[in-house]
Parts: C-alpha cells; structure tokens; sequence
C-alpha cells in the first residue's frame, strides 16, 4: 500500500530564504507526482506536476525534483517571500489512469517578513 | 477561466437531512473525483468517474452517492448525513489520457450536527 510522508510538518523561515520541502513514498511505481498549495479553508493549488520518466520540474521560483529508486521529492523554494505561507502537500498517482492521488499530510511553511 | 466550482462552499445540516453538493468543471475532462480532507488523515478519495455514467468507489464511499449524467457535472449525494461525514469536501478533474495534472475545486465545509 503506498504511503506518503512529508517532513518536516511545519517549517518557520525568514523572508529571502531558500528552502526545501520532503516528500517521500514507500512504493517506487508511481505514475507522477503533484505538489500542491493550499491557504487556510481553502482549494488546493497545483503548483507542479513531475511525471515519472522526468527527474525535474521548474516553474518560477519553485522546483521539483523526483528521485523514483528512492523513492523521494523534493520541493525548492527560492528567494521566500511571506506570501509563500501556506501548507504544501505532496501527492502521488500510483494506480495507472484511475487518477486516485495518495497524499502526504503536508508541510506548514511560514516565512517571516 | 479553466476552474472547478462547488457549491455550497459552506454547509450546516442535521443528522439525516439528504443533501447534495454539487460539482462542475468547464475543462470538458473525462475524470472527476471528490476527497475529504480530515485532520490527521489528510486527503481521502471517496469517489470517482472515469465518464459519463462510469463511477467507481475510491477509498471511503461508505455513506455517499455520486452520478455522472453529463460530462461537467459530478455531484456527490448524502442521502442521511451523520456526524461523522462533518469534513472538508474537494472536486477534482483532469483529462484522462497522458500524465495530466488534477484540478481541484475550492472546497465546500460541511458540517453535519
């Protein structure tokens, strides 16, 4: 049964940090793996998508990167901003085209002016 | 704009009173899914669709019925809602063919007294 830790569960910075977020799962067969967003009661924000062939993912600030064989993501963070704060949750398809995504329980970042 | 829309985004009932929150998406995608986000036990799929009128149990169906008569529509049925179905509900979807990335919907708080 795949599982879906992220460490740490929440994460203090000062603006302009660089930083990295965990993500790691116990089955290596995944299909991809989505990084998400998401601000206090609300929706989750796509921020990347790593296919399983690929090894990385850049979109602005923000990249990806997967390591299938050992089965761990990692999320980079450059140049924080408090406008960063949110809860970051990692989340993998393991089941071909069914699209049911196994979530971690996500990291809480914070990042002080 | 390409979204995921729920409504209600917030809803009070009592034990056993059926409701319906409804899900639609204007991405013409083939998949659709809801969650529930619980504390400590993170995201949950409860039922998805691969099409119209194709659906399947996800990992916590009990207590909850879904149809899928068109394609943008996936609403999620509580025919007697209990307290224990008090959580945070999300709608996602996505095209089914490729390593496509999930949508997800703002959320809808549901409280059940």
């Amino acid at each position: 049964k795949q599982e879906v830790t992220q460490i740490p569960a929440a994460l203090s910075v000062p603006e302009g940090e660089n930083l990295v977020l965990n993500c790691s799962f116990t089955d290596s067969a995944i299909y991809n793996l989505q990084w998400f967003r998401q601000d206090p009661g609300k929706g989750l924000t796509s921020l990347l998508l790593i296919q399983s062939s690929q090894r990385e993912q850049t979109s602005g600030r923000l990249n990806a990167s997967l390591d299938k064989s050992s089965g761990r993501s990692t999320l980079y963070i450059a140049a924080s901003q408090p406008g960063d704060s949110a809860t970051y949750l990692c989340a993998v398809s393991s089941s071909g085209n069914t699209g049911k995504l196994i979530f971690g329980q996500g990291t809480t970042l914070q990042v002080k002016p | 704009e390409a979204q995921v829309t729920q409504n209600p985004r917030y809803l009070i009932t009592v034990t056993g009173k059926k409701l319906t929150v409804t899900c639609s998406q204007n991405m013409n995608h083939e998949y659709m899914s809801w969650y529930r986000q619980d504390p400590g036990l993170g995201l949950r799929q409860i039922y998805y669709s691969m099409n119209v009128e194709v659906t399947d149990k996800g990992d916590v169906p009990e207590g909850y019925k879904v149809s899928r008569k068109e394609k943008r529509n996936f609403p999620l049925i509580l025919e007697s809602p209990s307290p224990n179905q008090t959580s945070l509900y999300f709608c996602a979807s996505k095209r089914l063919a490729g390593f496509n990335e999930q949508f997800f919907g703002p959320g809808t708080r549901l409280t059940v007294l």
